[in-house]
């Protein structure tokens, strides 16, 4: 069965901060996303990857960055978090090689920063 | 770029009737996929149904089905006999075709559906 999970499903932090947010799949995808989801606004994405060490920014990068030093794990990284930042953030990864290919969600990680 | 709408941000039903949700999208490409996620409360986005844009015949699964209207640029899913089940979040989501994959979902804002027993 397919499985992404995320570190944590809530979190508070204070303004300031720097915070990781980690995702684990356990399918061998060689893609993996994150994207922030807030009402109003739908799903949109902050950075993907498609291989291990790489990464390329999606649509609102600012304020965030990436990691991926191996091929199950993609890590978003808040350098500083601010009150913006406060929002629901996705994780999913996908196989490449099929097109179309179907997104895998994790449950999510609530982020509320103070 | 591309872009998706959703008009209805929330929705409300009767269990057992039939509820049909809307999007419509923008793009010049030719190639193309459609895409309904489905959020329940607190749960795990999942996939409910995908359409190729080079397939003229609406998809199905289940319960589930689209009504894929390329020269018009809409994809509505229909529900039928609508269950407590299906309450949640859709997302309608475009992503552009190519020969090797890895593109990007582009998402629309989402329609909250509740079914009400």
């Amino acid at each position: 069965d397919v499985k992404v999970t995320q570190s944590s499903r809530y979190l508070v932090k204070r303004t300031g901060e720097k915070v990781f947010l980690e995702c684990v799949q356990d399918m061998d995808h060689e893609n993996m996303f994150w994207y922030r989801q807030d009402p109003g606004l739908g799903l949109r994405l902050i950075y993907f990857s498609y291989d291990v060490k790489m990464k390329e920014k999606g649509d609102i990068p600012e304020g965030y960055s990436v990691s991926r030093e191996k091929k199950e794990r993609f890590s978003l990284i808040l350098e500083s978090a601010s009150t913006n930042q406060t929002s629901m953030y996705l994780c999913a990864s996908s196989s490449p090689g099929t097109v179309g290919e179907t997104q895998y969600f994790g449950p999510g990680t609530r982020l509320l920063v103070l | 770029a591309q872009t998706v709408t959703q008009s209805q941000p929330e929705m409300s039903v009767q269990e057992a009737e039939t509820v049909t949700l809307s999007c419509t999208y923008d793009t010049s490409e030719n190639n193309y996929y459609l895409f309904w996620y489905k959020q329940p409360p607190s749960r795990q986005m999942i996939l409910v149904i995908r359409q190729e844009a080079y397939k003229q015949q609406n998809a199905t699964e289940n319960r589930f089905s689209v009504n894929f209207q390329k020269a018009a640029k809409s994809f509505s899913l229909k529900i039928s006999d609508s269950q407590l089940g299906d309450t949640a979040m859709y997302f309608c989501a475009f992503m552009k075709g190519t020969n090797f994959g890895n593109e990007k979902l582009t998402f629309g804002t989402g329609t909250r559906l509740t079914i009400i027993p």
